[in-house]
């Protein structure tokens, strides 16, 4: 199945610094979703995004649904240890019931 | 807040024995998703259920079967179990396709076969 070029793969950063992370597609979607994932956990729901150019935040976290419809941004400001682990894409395509997720990035903060 | 509530957290099994993963959301979704996740490969979806006793395969259903009775409840089976099948098993629900419809994860089941 189709998966989404997510990018980067890991980060390992100093704690203070921000973050950036993306995801791309060929094919246009109607909602992207932002997931965090802790060591043994499911997959936390971080930022849902329903339109194009939208820019949502929470928190220290914002994301963005390129107004191509085909990528979305995640942005971590200032951050400190907890913000370790794999952060997800997801996208649906309308009329779809299933998503399609990136591979995640792996965020390493060091204090 | 929607719950999805799946019923080990870790499993050791045996080559050959009949697995069960069960998996139950307290929000009425109509839709539930059984993933299987492993390092490099991210979420890949095995099967999923849109309705009571409708099923649909995923990107990977070989070696795999699901149930679905009641609307809360989702269980995949492995009819005879192999050491590739070693991996995290995630649960999901979402209501039906509609405006903001948010997919939720339960807190994964790591299956080891040996």
């Amino acid at each position: 199945g189709q998966q989404l070029n997510q990018s980067p793969q890991s980060m390992f950063i100093q704690e203070g610094e921000d973050v950036s992370m993306n995801c791309t597609s060929s094919s246009i979607f109607n909602t992207w979703l932002w997931y965090k994932q802790e060591p043994g956990e499911g997959p936390v729901l971080l930022i849902a995004l329903y339109k194009a150019g939208e820019l949502t935040s929470n928190g220290r976290l914002t994301a963005q649904f390129g107004i191509t419809r085909k990528d979305s941004f995640l942005n971590i400001s200032a951050s400190i240890p907890s913000d370790v682990g794999i952060y997800f894409c997801a996208g649906r395509r309308g009329g779809s019931e299933k998503l399609v997720f990136g591979k995640g990035t792996k965020l390493t903060v060091n204090p | 807040d929607v719950k999805v509530t799946q019923s080990s957290r870790y499993l050791v099994k045996r080559t050959g024995e009949k697995v069960f993963l069960e998996c139950v959301q307290d929000m009425d979704h109509e839709n539930m998703f059984w993933y299987r996740q492993d390092p490099g490969l991210g979420l890949r979806l095995i099967y999923f259920s849109y309705d009571v006793k409708m099923k649909e395969k995923g990107d990977i259903p070989e070696g795999y079967s699901v149930s679905r009775e009641k609307k809360e409840r989702f269980s995949l089976i492995l009819e005879s179990a192999s050491t590739n099948q070693t991996s995290m098993y995630l649960c999901a629900s979402r209501p039906r396709t509609g405006s903001k419809n948010i997919q939720y994860f339960g807190a994964g089941t790591r299956l080891s076969v040996l």
